[in-house]
């Protein structure tokens, strides 16, 4: 089956400690997207990467960091310099970049830091 | 004015029943737009895309005023399934390929 993956569902991690998401997908996607979800609010984008090699930082990307040496992957990494780490993060991809491409989202990864 | 507004409800709706919600948008040069459901704690998922002329997908109908710079759902014959938050997306504007999701409008269909 084609889609988007994204491990762990749920992650806890100590106050300080950077920790990184992972995100596959095999939809044969140029575009990839991390989002962050927090209770009542819309989505915010921290990055995305049109391509290979190549990636902008989003609306929040302040400690994060993100890498695509793939097309298939995009792991986010959310570092201690992250003031509120603790949220729903969303990995999506689309076929290409601009909205009349929709994009498609993996199922999320539930990040608590305490 | 918020780039992307909706009315966060909760709507409480009999089953059966007509429901409809807009999502209002600041840019008017925004190009694109779509309405994406989020079942809880769970991810979006694409409902439908708006088209300039309106398109209807079954139960579904959206809507666009551009005049007002508005979109609309509106749902027939509701089922308990579609009980849901409904995400507004919007595009920034004609050169600006980044989206904004709307904070979606939480639905509850009644038995």
């Amino acid at each position: 089956d084609g889609g988007i993956t994204q491990s762990p569902k749920y992650l806890f991690r100590k106050e300080g400690q950077n920790v990184t998401l992972s995100c596959e997908q095999n939809l044969n996607h140029d575009a990839m997207y991390w989002y962050r979800q927090d209770p009542g609010q819309g989505l915010r984008l921290i990055y995305y990467s049109q391509i290979v090699n190549d990636f902008q930082k989003g609306d929040i990307a302040e400690g994060y960091s993100v890498s695509r040496e793939k097309k298939e992957s995009f792991p986010l990494t959310v570092t201690s310099a992250q003031k509120n780490p603790t949220a729903f993060y969303l990995c999506a991809s689309s076929q290409g970049t601009g909205l009349r491409y929709e994009q498609y989202f993996g199922p999320g990864t539930r990040l608590t830091v305490t | 004015r918020k780039e992307v507004e909706q009315d966060p409800g909760p709507f409480n709706v009999p089953e059966g029943a007509t429901v409809a919600f807009n999502c209002t948008y600041s840019n008017s040069a925004s190009q694109s737009f779509f309405w994406y459901r989020q079942d809880c704690r769970k991810e979006p998922k694409l409902l439908m895309s708006v088209y300039s002329s309106g398109n209807e997908d079954g139960r579904f109908t959206a809507q666009l005023n551009r005049a007002s710079q508005y979109i609309s759902l509106l749902i027939r014959d509701s089922k308990l399934s579609d009980s849901a938050t409904y995400l507004c997306v919007v595009n920034k504007g004609a050169r600006d390929d980044k989206i904004i999701f709307g904070k979606g409008t939480r639905l509850h269909i009644l038995p």
